[in-house]
């Protein structure tokens, strides 16, 4: 039993490329979250997913969009990377605000 | 609008000791929950507890133990004898589901760096 399944683990990507978060869950919750990890910032919201095919704005928006196709994908996209983009990046899932919420193993993405 | 606050950024330990971490919240829910999670070196995040509003009964387990006070918006964490292993980032997290709409929101607070020093 997957969970949350993030890829890539690792990337680094020159200022002004673009590319694809990928998080996968076997778990069939309704609600997905993409957050980024800074040092000292705690956990910021980039993005939620109530259920497929919705989406909204989190705390820190800008420089991202998401998809979420199917029930069980949600993907972040940075279309042209900023060095400010660096940072590690979660994809959680959630059934109800009463639970925990489950946590892929992260992507450190660093940009340069 | 909801914030956590950890105030303590980083603590450092010698093993075997106490250490209390802090956690204060804000939210204008009157049902919600508080979740401790704890972020080992390796980077995952895990669950370790979860406390309803309406229940303020304190948690013992092993050596963790949780003091939540809705008089003080408080949801504090202490571990007893540390050891080395507890060496992590802890992070106290506030969800609700607000009766005035909107997603499920989660918001973490900043994190609590502890050291646990053999």
């Amino acid at each position: 039993n997957a969970g949350v399944t993030q890829t890539p683990k690792f990337q680094v990507l020159k200022t002004g490329q673009s590319m694809t978060l990928q998080c996968a869950q076997d778990m069939n919750h309704n609600s997905m979250y993409w957050y980024r990890q800074d040092p000292g910032m705690g956990l910021r919201l980039i993005y939620y997913s109530a259920s497929e095919g919705t989406t909204d704005k989190g705390e820190v928006p800008n420089g991202y969009n998401v998809s979420r196709l199917n029930k069980r994908e949600f993907s972040l996209r940075l279309e042209s990377a900023a060095p400010s983009q660096t940072s590690v990046y979660f994809c959680a899932t959630l059934y109800y605000s009463n639970q925990p919420q489950h946590f892929g193993d992260g992507t450190r993405l660093s940009i340069l | 609008a909801q914030k956590v606050t950890q105030a303590q950024t980083e603590i450092s330990v010698v093993e075997k000791e106490d250490v209390t971490l802090d956690c204060v919240y804000e939210t204008r829910d009157t049902t919600y929950y508080l979740f401790w999670y704890k972020q080992p070196p390796s980077g995952e995040l895990v669950f370790l507890i979860r406390r309803n509003s309406f229940d303020e009964q304190n948690e013992i387990s092993g050596r963790y133990s949780w003091n939540f006070q809705k008089s003080t918006s408080s949801f504090n964490f202490t571990i007893t004898a540390s050891q080395v292993v507890d060496s992590a980032v802890y992070f106290c997290a506030l969800s609700a589901f607000p009766v005035s709409g909107g997603y499920q929101k989660v918001t973490f607070g900043t994190g609590t760096k502890l050291q646990v020093i053999p």
